[in-house]
């Protein structure tokens, strides 16, 4: 089945400590991308990936770090949480850049204390 | 800048009533390519529609339709005889050639049965 998974899909942790939320996709899309999802702002892109080794800041990148070093992953990283990066995470592919549309996983959600 | 406003935060329904949802976009690319995507309440994300900004042409798809006027930078979505299974937030995206991918703050349908 194509599919994009994400993990974990629930995740309290604490101010500062480092995490990790993972992304893979089965379809062998080019384009990945991450998007954090809060009340009243829609979704707004962190880091999108072009292709392996091809990395880009979206609109909100600040605390954050990805890495494409293969194809299928695209691990999202907050390397020293804070509170206001609470939210609803979610990784998406696409066949390609901008044309195609994106498949989604199911989201993680995060909650730093 | 790139920007998608939908200005309807929340639309109230009663069931077999038609709504239409509005969505406007800002860009100064001439190619660029827009989206709408629906959040039922079990939170995935679903691809509905992809419309380039070289077709014109209104879509239809059994009760929903959308209608692309660059004129107005808008790309509104209708959906007829609405049901209770339509109640989700819908998202309007827009994607340019600059890679990024931009989404409305998303307009939450109820319908009432």
């Amino acid at each position: 089945e194509a599919q994009v998974t994400q993990n974990p899909r629930y995740l309290i942790t604490v101010t500062g400590k480092k995490l990790t939320v993972t992304c893979s996709q089965n379809m062998n899309h080019e384009y990945m991308s991450w998007y954090r999802q809060d009340p009243g702002l829609g979704l707004r892109q962190i880091y999108y990936s072009m292709n392996v080794e091809v990395t880009d800041k979206g609109d909100v990148p600040e605390g954050y770090k990805v890495s494409r070093k293969e194809k299928r992953n695209f691990p999202l990283i907050l390397e020293s949480p804070s509170p206001n990066q609470t939210s609803l995470y979610f990784c998406a592919s696409s066949l390609s850049i901008s044309y195609n549309e994106q498949f989604f996983g199911p989201g993680t959600r995060l909650t730093v204390l | 800048a790139q920007k998608v406003t939908q200005a309807q935060t929340e639309i109230s329904v009663v069931e077999k009533e038609d709504v239409t949802l509005d969505c406007v976009y800002e860009t100064r690319d001439t190619t660029y390519y827009l989206f709408w995507y629906k959040q039922p309440p079990s939170g995935e994300l679903v691809f509905l529609i992809r419309r380039n900004s070289f077709d014109e042409q209104n879509e239809i798809s059994g009760r929903y339709s959308w209608n692309f006027q660059k004129s107005t930078s808008s790309f509104n979505f209708t959906i007829t005889a609405s049901q209770v299974v339509d109640s989700a937030v819908y998202f309007c995206a827009l994607s340019t050639t600059g890679n990024q991918f931009y989404f409305g703050t998303g307009t939450s349908l109820t319908v009432i049965p």
